[in-house]
């Protein structure tokens, strides 16, 4: 099974609206942390990080909260406009198998924003 | 121009057939990554290089094999192609093993 996952495949929110989008991580031993987003036929691109020392970080309307204890990852996007419609994608760094270090993303939500 | 350019950006091909995607990057990192993204399961790791001389696994790399050619070109193979390898492949680099990853736009592959 995947070591990060959704809880929500698509969120559909009212323009002007704030959005919240969540991640759930299995691996303790991860340490940092990203939001990737995915416009239709194009590739992903880089949000917001967060190292694990963090619990909270802000960018332009973007704030990623991280709870080392439930080990969960959240993304919110304040006063939501269409051009933020896209999948959104959560990464964590740590490969369980090999102990190499390289980002594992989760399946990804649809974020759907209604004019 | 793009800092990560994969070519082809889509290829149809047949069973059987032996498919090479290409990466090459402008951004000077050494480390450099080959991901599978399908509809619903999000992006998984075929393979992933730290430099020219180290190639490691990633989650799904079997029937795949990658070539490090040098620091800019990380090419993914698939000998024998397969249906279930009809994908959106993407190519990624990045400066650091926990920093940004910046992709390239995907090579769509179709098998028949």
């Amino acid at each position: 099974g995947e070591s990060v996952g959704l809880h929500l495949p698509t969120l559909s929110v009212q323009e002007g609206d704030n959005s919240i989008i969540n991640c759930a991580y299995s691996n303790s031993a991860s340490d940092y942390f990203i939001w990737y987003k995915q416009e239709s036929g194009k590739g992903p691109q880089f949000i917001i990080d967060i190292r694990s020392n963090m619990d909270k970080r802000q960018g332009q309307r973007v704030t990623v909260l991280l709870n080392k204890t439930v080990k969960h990852l959240s993304l919110q996007i304040a006063a939501t406009q269409p051009g933020d419609s896209a999948v959104y994608f959560c990464a964590e760094n740590f490969r369980p198998d090999t102990g190499r270090r390289a980002l594992t993303f989760g399946s990804g939500t649809r974020l759907q924003v209604q004019p | 121009d793009a800092d990560v350019t994969q070519t082809p950006r889509n290829r149809i091909t047949k069973t059987g057939k032996r498919i090479m995607l290409e990466c090459s990057q402008t951004k000077g990192h050494d480390r450099m990554y080959w991901y599978r993204q399908d509809p619903g399961l999000g992006l998984r790791l075929i393979y992933y290089s730290f430099d020219v001389k180290d190639i490691n696994k990633g989650e799904i790399s079997d029937g795949y094999s990658v070539s490090r050619q040098a620091q800019a070109k990380f090419s993914l193979s698939l000998e024998s192609a397969i249906p279930n390898q009809t994908a959106l492949y993407f190519c990624a680099t990045s400066e650091t093993a926990t920093g940004e990853l910046f992709f390239g736009e995907g090579s769509r592959l179709t098998v028949l």
